[in-house]
């Protein structure tokens, strides 16, 4: 595609329940990366791939948050036993990066995907 | 962890008016960014700067690196409709891939 696709766009569930959501990155681009904003704030990192690994997931909240990318391409974010204080818009954003480079306006958002955890 | 002070919060202004937003921060960044996020939408970027001093320009857009490296502004000139939105300064401190976003400057232009 021409972008980086997010699905679904809004997902509304009760707490407690299972979700995934799903990210499709610019093809060719070997980075991608989840934000999470809440309501009046700005996008907060939580996990960076490189590939196919997970070269940093230090943003994940807690043990509930789990991201994958097994092909390094599609990733999905997995959370599980939802709480209410989970409700946000996940962002993911991918690149065309090289470990060393410094990241450059060559990162694209994705419009994110509005959880609501009811 | 580092944290970004953006102000004002938000701004209600004219169309033709000029504005300006600024960042700032306790710790040093060594690249500050630029987003304007609009309803629905992920950031999409705006300016990038990346030596401390360093003065950018895209088209209305003017922004600009504090030489303390602890600050950034920008300024659009000029407003017009299509201005209203989100904006959000970013910057890159430890790490050369992760961001760190401040709370964002909402515009509102009145036409």
């Amino acid at each position: 595609g021409a972008g980086v696709s997010q699905t679904p766009s809004n997902k509304v569930t009760e707490k407690g329940k299972y979700v995934e959501l799903r990210c499709d990155p610019i093809s060719g681009h070997t980075a991608l990366y989840w934000y999470r904003q809440s309501l009046g704030q700005g996008p907060e990192f939580l996990i960076y791939f490189q590939g196919t690994g997970a070269a940093d997931d230090s943003g994940l909240p807690n043990d509930r948050f789990f991201a994958v990318r097994p092909e390094g391409s599609v990733s999905t974010l997995k959370i599980q036993r939802t709480e209410r204080g989970d409700s946000a818009v996940y962002l993911c954003a991918s690149s065309y990066r090289v470990k060393t480079a410094v990241l450059n306006e060559k990162l694209f958002f994705g419009s994110g995907t509005q959880l609501s955890v009811l | 962890g580092q944290q970004l002070n953006q102000s004002p919060q938000s701004m209600f202004i004219q169309e033709g008016e000029d504005v300006s937003m600024n960042c700032t921060s306790s710790s040093i960044f060594n690249t500050w960014l630029w987003y304007k996020q609009e309803p629905g939408e992920g950031p999409v970027l705006l300016i990038a700067l990346y030596k401390a001093g360093e003065l950018t320009s895209n088209g209305r857009l003017t922004a600009q690196f504090g030489i303390t490296r602890k600050d950034s502004f920008l300024n659009i000139s000029a407003s017009i409709p299509s201005d209203v939105g989100i904006y959000f300064c970013a910057g890159l401190g430890g790490s050369n891939y992760k961001l760190t976003f401040g709370k964002g400057t909402l515009l509102t232009v009145n036409p």
